[in-house]
């Protein structure tokens, strides 16, 4: 079946204007998460939908940074008024989530590279 | 809460011998622990996984990891490093209260031929 997606997959701006990232998860996936990398680092945890809970945001840098989902699907990751320290690549990912609410695997997308000059 | 600490933010082997990453969490209950691979270039993808039953789990490639309670250890290992092996590696935990994953800070193996 079709793995996680997200578009653009490269996207260049300038300085001081709004992006939108797209994410599209595996279907029936309930829990979708943003992370961001940068270069030669790490994971940065930013954000995490679980179904209809309320939206775990204690990993958004600033007020600049906000994410919606729909539902259990689409999920859009907006930053405004960009900076250059804002240029990462940004991975979506998507998991089962059974009683309890444990999560299994993530399944990630391949990115999008944000960069801002 | 919980946490993933991976000792060693740069490991470098020679081909054929031993691989071994270390993983450390903490968690207030029990976890499920896993360990991702992120090829140069590439997404990241899931390597091996515990969740309950047998503490060595084996995953793709060779590798395998040994969940270890009381050390409250996740080390993966590989007994022969191939060329191939080179790329970052992530620990991660989750469990059933937090409803999501915490990761490490990765660890980027170097194969030497």
């Amino acid at each position: 079946g079709a793995g996680v997606s997200q578009s653009p997959s490269n996207k260049v701006t300038e300085k001081g204007k709004d992006v939108e990232l797209r994410c599209d998860p595996i279907s029936g996936h309930t829990a979708l998460y943003w992370y961001r990398q940068r270069l030669g680092q790490g994971l940065e945890f930013l954000i995490y939908f679980q179904g209809n809970s309320a939206p775990d945001k204690s990993g958004l840098p600033s007020d600049r940074f906000s994410a919606e989902r729909t539902g259990e699907s689409v999920s859009t990751l907006t930053i405004q008024r960009t900076q250059q320290e804002d240029s990462a690549v940004y991975l979506c990912a998507s998991s089962l989530v059974g009683v309890g609410l444990f999560s299994y695997e993530q399944y990630f997308g391949p990115g999008t590279r944000l960069t801002v000059t | 809460a919980q946490s993933v600490t991976q000792l060693g933010s740069h490991v470098s082997v020679s081909e054929g011998a031993l691989v071994l990453l270390r993983c450390n969490y903490s968690s207030s209950v029990p976890p499920y622990l896993f360990w991702y691979v992120q090829y140069p270039n590439q997404g990241l993808q899931l390597l091996l996984k515990y969740t309950t039953g047998a503490t060595l789990v084996k995953g793709i490639n060779g590798f395998e990891a040994e969940f270890k309670k009381s050390e409250t250890s996740f080390h993966l290992t590989k007994p022969s490093a191939h060329m191939s092996d080179a790329a970052e590696y992530f620990c991660a935990v989750s469990n059933t209260n937090a409803g999501k994953s915490t990761f490490g800070d990765g660890t980027t193996l170097t194969v030497k031929p």
